[in-house]
């Protein structure tokens, strides 16, 4: 089955430095990735998402690439405020999602 | 249009006892699953309802039994509890198979928390 790995599970960054999630995944199959923010106390939400005929999507200070030979895939977060503070989860899917792990996101102002 | 709705939001459990937690959506979604949160595991999936009529199992389903009601609604039984099973369980929806040509989102409810003490 699937497995996603997510780095680092935290990071701080200090308000306008950009910050880099990475995550890679097992099944070569898989065919999209979405990334996920999960504020304390909420619900994961979408911020965005890839498919695997696509190599890059921004939207606008967030954008994610995919790199299907090594398999891995990282969302990258330009210009960052401390209203991006929080859990972000990536995700493979073949059959099935399968999330990674998480990454807590700290920016200090 | 509220989205994914799920119940109870907190819950405390004894060892041993049973209880439903119960989802609806009301975005005219054909599938539906069930996840669990735990701290530095992730969402891991329980169950999932890829459409109504069926329901298969996820990454943990030990412990757990679903049924999908109705289009709308799909509900998660814990049959006798485990302190195990604290954690936050999210429901969520999508309008099909997540990763599909059509480029179907998860949308989640916005969690319950189960402590079994």
């Amino acid at each position: 089955g699937e497995n996603v790995e997510q780095h680092p599970s935290t990071l701080s960054v200090q308000e306008g430095d950009s910050a880099v999630i990475k995550c890679t995944y097992s099944d070569s199959a898989s065919n999209y990735f979405p990334w996920y923010k999960q504020e304390l106390g909420k619900r994961p939400q979408l911020i965005i998402d890839i498919r695997s005929n696509v190599g890059e999507k921004k939207d606008q200070r967030i954008a994610v690439t995919l790199n299907k030979t090594a398999k891995h895939f990282s969302l990258h977060i330009t210009e960052t405020q401390p209203e991006d503070s929080a859990v972000y989860f990536c995700a493979a899917r073949f059959q099935k999602l399968v999330f990674g792990t998480g990454t807590r996101l700290l920016v200090s102002p | 249009n509220a989205g994914v709705t799920q119940t109870p939001k907190f819950q405390v459990l004894k060892t041993g006892q049973s209880m439903t937690l119960q989802c609806a959506q009301d975005m005219n979604h054909n599938s539906m699953y069930w996840y669990r949160q735990d701290p530095g595991m992730g969402l891991r999936l329980i169950y999932y309802s890829a459409s109504e009529g069926t329901t298969d199992k996820g990454e943990v389903p030990n412990g757990y039994n679903v049924s999908r009601l109705n289009k709308r609604e799909f509900s998660l039984r814990l049959e006798s509890a485990a302190p195990s099973q604290t954690s936050v369980y999210f429901c969520a929806s999508s309008e099909n198979d997540p990763g599909g040509i059509s480029g179907n989102t998860i949308y989640f409810g916005e969690g319950s928390w189960l402590t079994v003490v």
